[in-house]
């Protein structure tokens, strides 16, 4: 059973920085690009970032291109977030989620963690 | 980036009876080299992250019920659920993989009337 556990969502002061991580388990991680998608209270879904399953190609919404980094370890199977020079527009609950295909980034999730929430506040 | 819209915003359906969900994005999603529209399909119950029911359109994922059917080409998609049951009440999204970002649509609320 594919299980994925988000943590590291905590209150942060703008301007400052944090790390989310999604530990995977239940599948062969290194073979699947793995997404975050961002859902402020009460508002829709938003993609955030993603990175393919050997961790050399990422993307990034525009939202967040160049303030937050996506990275893997597949020696662990886990999934980071580095974020940085956070906004009260970043508050949101954190969902990481594992692509359906294991060939290449599709853009479909088949299994989604239960999320972490970053509140960004002082 | 492709803009996804959907209609309506809330739909209040009576059990049993046939609820229908629009989306439409800004630019097709119908790959012509494969003839696959990349488009897909989420339900999300309150307290739960997104459950994927549908994608390329219209093919369900395992395990969905059957009443869950997707449909349309290109810019115009639709979900329907031939027979609404209690445990259906929840947000739907549809979301683009055409392109990155890979956006979604803004949600549709559907209750019981």
């Amino acid at each position: 059973e594919v299980q994925l556990v988000e943590s590291g969502g905590v209150l942060v002061p703008p301007g400052g920085s944090l790390r989310l991580s999604c530990a995977a388990s239940g599948f062969t991680f290194s073979s699947y690009a793995m997404t975050w998608v961002r859902q402020a209270p009460g508002k829709g879904l938003e993609w955030v970032s993603v990175i393919s399953g050997s961790g050399g190609t990422t993307w990034y919404a525009d939202s967040v291109k160049g303030r937050f980094t996506i990275s893997r370890d597949n020696s662990k199977n886990t999934l980071f977030l580095q974020m940085s020079s956070l906004r009260a527009e970043d508050t949101a609950l954190y969902y990481c989620a594992k692509d359906d295909s294991s060939t290449y980034y599709l853009g479909v999730f088949d299994s989604w963690g239960q999320g972490t929430l970053v509140t960004v506040s002082s | 980036d492709i803009v996804m819209t959907q209609s309506p915003d809330s739909l209040a359906v009576s059990l049993g009876e046939r609820a229908t969900i629009n989306c439409k994005s800004s630019q097709s999603v119908l790959y012509s080299s494969n003839n696959k529209n990349y488009l897909a399909w989420y339900q999300q119950k309150p307290g739960q992250p997104p459950k994927l029911l549908i994608y390329w359109a219209s093919t369900r994922e395992s395990g969905v019920p059957d009443r869950f059917s997707g449909s349309g080409s290109a810019t115009d998609f639709t979900l329907t659920v031939s027979s609404l049951q209690a445990e259906d009440v929840a947000v739907y999204y549809c979301q683009q993989y055409y392109d990155t970002p890979h956006t979604f649509g803004q949600g549709t609320k559907l209750e019981i009337k």
